[in-house]
């Protein structure tokens, strides 16, 4: 079992739509949760970190979290074509340390159509 | 707004050939990682680093592989004997430390590392 899965995509979404990225983890000791986006060519952006069951939100981004089901996910109100990218979840086991790796899934690729 | 920067962009080296990448973390930021990520594939750990000794290491940081921090400001990966499987793009990020600090990842632009 992979340790952070995520569907590859890519996730096709009107510009103005909602776009909903999952994403499942296999280590219950994982304490904390991020997603970054990552533009081809380029380096992982950080978008949004949560650490506590339930929804975060931030501008057009919304993350949510549920540790009983091993689950987090991220929604992106209006879509733009500028947020065409593939999007990482990644884990982390602690919390108040920078001792522990973050460990990714493969992310999912979002296509955002004018 | 603070950001870690790496040098070269890209590098290009024979196989077996000494090659050093190199990174500046953000300056107030205590803990430091490389991470790489093979064309089309997931970003993965490599090493990370705290007072000046490593972390933690993956199984893919081996005896060719070492990390240091020469200065206050540099932080560097070796890689002493490349080979082809080593081709990747080289990722360096640093978190935060201390009372109140965040210990999210910020990561920086790469180094396109191409064994030929």
């Amino acid at each position: 079992q992979k340790e952070v899965e995520q569907n590859s995509g890519p996730l096709s979404v009107p510009e103005g739509a909602i776009a909903s990225l999952n994403c499942t983890y296999s280590d219950r000791g994982s304490q904390s949760f991020f997603w970054y986006r990552q533009y081809s060519g380029k380096s992982p952006e950080l978008i949004m970190s949560i650490y506590s069951n339930g929804d975060k939100e931030d501008g057009r981004f919304t993350a949510q979290l549920n540790k009983a089901s091993q689950y987090v996910s991220l929604l992106i109100r209006d879509s733009q074509p500028s947020d065409s990218a593939t999007y990482l979840c990644a884990v982390k086991r602690g919390v108040n340390t920078g001792f522990q790796k973050l460990v990714f899934g493969t992310g999912t690729r979002l296509l955002v159509s004018p | 707004e603070p950001e870690v920067t790496q040098t070269p962009s890209h590098q290009v080296t024979q196989m077996g050939q000494e090659v050093i990448l190199r990174c500046v973390p953000i300056s107030n930021h205590l803990y430091f990682y490389w991470y790489r990520q093979i064309l089309g594939q997931k970003v993965e750990f490599l090493v990370s680093f705290y007072n000046n000794e490593i972390s933690e290491k993956s199984e893919i940081f081996d005896d060719q592989f070492s990390v240091e921090r020469p200065d206050g400001s540099n932080f560097t990966l070796k890689i002493r004997s490349t080979k082809l499987e080593d081709s990747a793009m080289y990722f360096c990020a640093s978190s935060g430390g201390g009372r109140g600090a965040s210990y999210e990842q910020y990561f920086g632009p790469g180094t396109r590392l191409t064994v030929t």
